[in-house]
């Protein structure tokens, strides 16, 4: 089974000062890696993915996350926050292949508010 | 092109009732996965289904099912509900695990 760690359920930060958000994960075979953003009454919009290769991501938005095989992290990063980027962004995975890669296991989610 | 439709928006329910929820999946998607969202339980899978068949089933009580239609619609039925399961519902359609999933916007459960 994979598990999914978020070390911080909330995350203030000023316009323009950047910001990382921390994922880790836990599971015994490979893995694809998701950060998800959830406006307020929204669903879940992706933001990037890992799946293989280069272990820097780029998303929409200006973000970025990067895989550590090492520290099974997959930390999401922005440089310079906005206002409308005050939402919740939740990190998840999903095995590559096999029985239980048909669903997606995600974090508790970190709460990010941007404060002018 | 269309993204993943979910009726109805909201909904209020009494304890005991049942309640039917809709899915219609983005065109060419032919998985379609269940989730519920609550405050304290985070977002929990319920379920997933392809060309007609559930692959794959979250740690639910039998009183939450689900099926998909020909056309890649889905549906999932809650019986005799409980308080506990007022939360946020949403679906989930895919063409293959590696493009991750679009979401809807949600079904608003509220059991009172």
């Amino acid at each position: 089974a994979q598990s999914v760690t978020q070390l911080d359920s909330q995350v203030p930060v000023f316009e323009e000062a950047p910001v990382e958000l921390r994922c880790n994960y836990s599971s015994s075979v490979s893995v694809y890696l998701f950060w998800y953003v959830q406006y307020p009454n929204q669903g879940l919009q992706l933001l990037l993915k890992y799946l293989s290769g280069s272990t820097l991501v780029k998303g929409i938005n200006g973000f970025e996350a990067e895989f550590n095989k090492s520290q099974t992290s997959f930390h999401l990063r922005k440089p310079s926050v906005h206002i409308s980027d005050t939402a919740e962004y939740f990190c998840a995975v999903t095995r590559r292949s096999g029985g239980s890669n048909y669903k997606l296991t995600f974090g508790k989610g970190t709460l990010l508010t941007v404060n002018p | 092109k269309a993204g993943v439709t979910q009726t109805p928006r909201y909904l209020i329910k009494t304890r005991g009732q049942q309640v039917t929820l809709s899915c219609s999946p983005i065109s060419g998607h032919r998985s379609v996965s269940w989730y519920q969202q609550t405050p304290g339980q985070g977002l929990q899978f319920l379920f997933e289904y392809f060309s007609e068949t559930q692959r794959n089933k979250g740690n639910f009580p039998g009183r939450f099912s689900g099926r998909q239609f020909s056309n890649s619609r889905s549906e999932m039925n809650v019986s005799t509900l409980e308080l506990g399961d007022s939360a946020l519902y949403l679906c989930a359609s895919s063409f293959q695990a590696g493009d991750g999933y679009t979401f809807g916007s949600g079904t608003r459960l509220t059991v009172v």
